[in-house]
């Protein structure tokens, strides 16, 4: 069964950059005909899709978030990442980790999420 | 605002019917398929419905999903107080070249 765990650092300064990495057990995140996604949540609202990896090498980003994100794949590892620079309060939310089925387009697992909040 | 459009909240009495709806265009609803996700307070979403009217594994088919233009829906029958939660949708945005999701809809079971 497959399962995602992405820790998180629980809280960054204005300014400087939230990295958050998901660990991927019960298979291996190389497997064909896959993308793994990072998704948050601010506090009390909706969901944010934020970027996507796949397994073609392919990465897409939120338009809104773009200039501020990259996400990255290590296989050897067999976890994903996720890099925001220059956070401010706004980025603070809960932040998930999901396997996104391209075409379909549906998240199946996520994480449990964690908590990322930005104040100094 | 969101690109998806869901009403903030519905409800409806234990055992009755309720329908949650979720408005976009043609660049994501109109051309691609449509998800559901049910989430509980502090939980991370599950996915509910995918490919427009597909059921995981394990999900009770009280649970539905239709789609028609550029609208989806998502159908809940013989509501239960456990279905309390709230429901989002999501798809892929041609024009945006990415994932989009509903404002999200809380549901109440009176």
């Amino acid at each position: 069964q497959l399962q995602l765990q992405e820790p998180g650092p629980g809280l960054v300064k204005p300014s400087e950059t939230l990295s958050l990495t998901c660990t991927v057990s019960g298979g291996s995140i190389s497997s064909r005909g896959y993308c793994w996604d990072w998704i948050r949540q601010p506090p009390g609202k909706g969901l944010q899709w934020i970027a996507t990896i796949c397994y073609t090498g392919n990465t897409y980003y939120n338009p809104s978030l773009k200039s501020r994100v990259a996400i990255s794949v290590d296989t050897s590892m067999n976890h994903f990442s996720l890099k925001l620079s220059s956070v401010s309060v706004a980025d603070t939310a809960v932040y998930f980790c999901a396997r996104r089925i391209p075409y379909s387009d549906y998240f199946d697992p996520w994480g449990q999420g964690t908590l990322v909040t930005v104040s100094s | 605002q969101s690109v998806l459009t869901q009403p903030p909240s519905v409800s409806a009495a234990p055992g009755q019917k309720v329908t949650i709806s979720c408005s976009g265009s043609s660049s994501n609803i109109g051309n691609k398929l449509v998800s559901w996700y049910q989430q509980f307070p502090g939980t991370a979403p599950k996915l509910l419905i995918y490919e427009n009217d597909k059921r995981p594994s394990g999900i009770p088919d009280r649970f539905s999903g239709s789609k028609s233009g550029t609208s989806a829906t998502l159908g809940i029958t013989g509501l239960q107080t456990g279905d309390e939660a709230d429901y989002y949708c999501g798809t892929w945005d041609t024009s945006r070249n990415g994932v989009v999701f509903g404002g999200g809809t809380k549901l109440t079971v009176l």
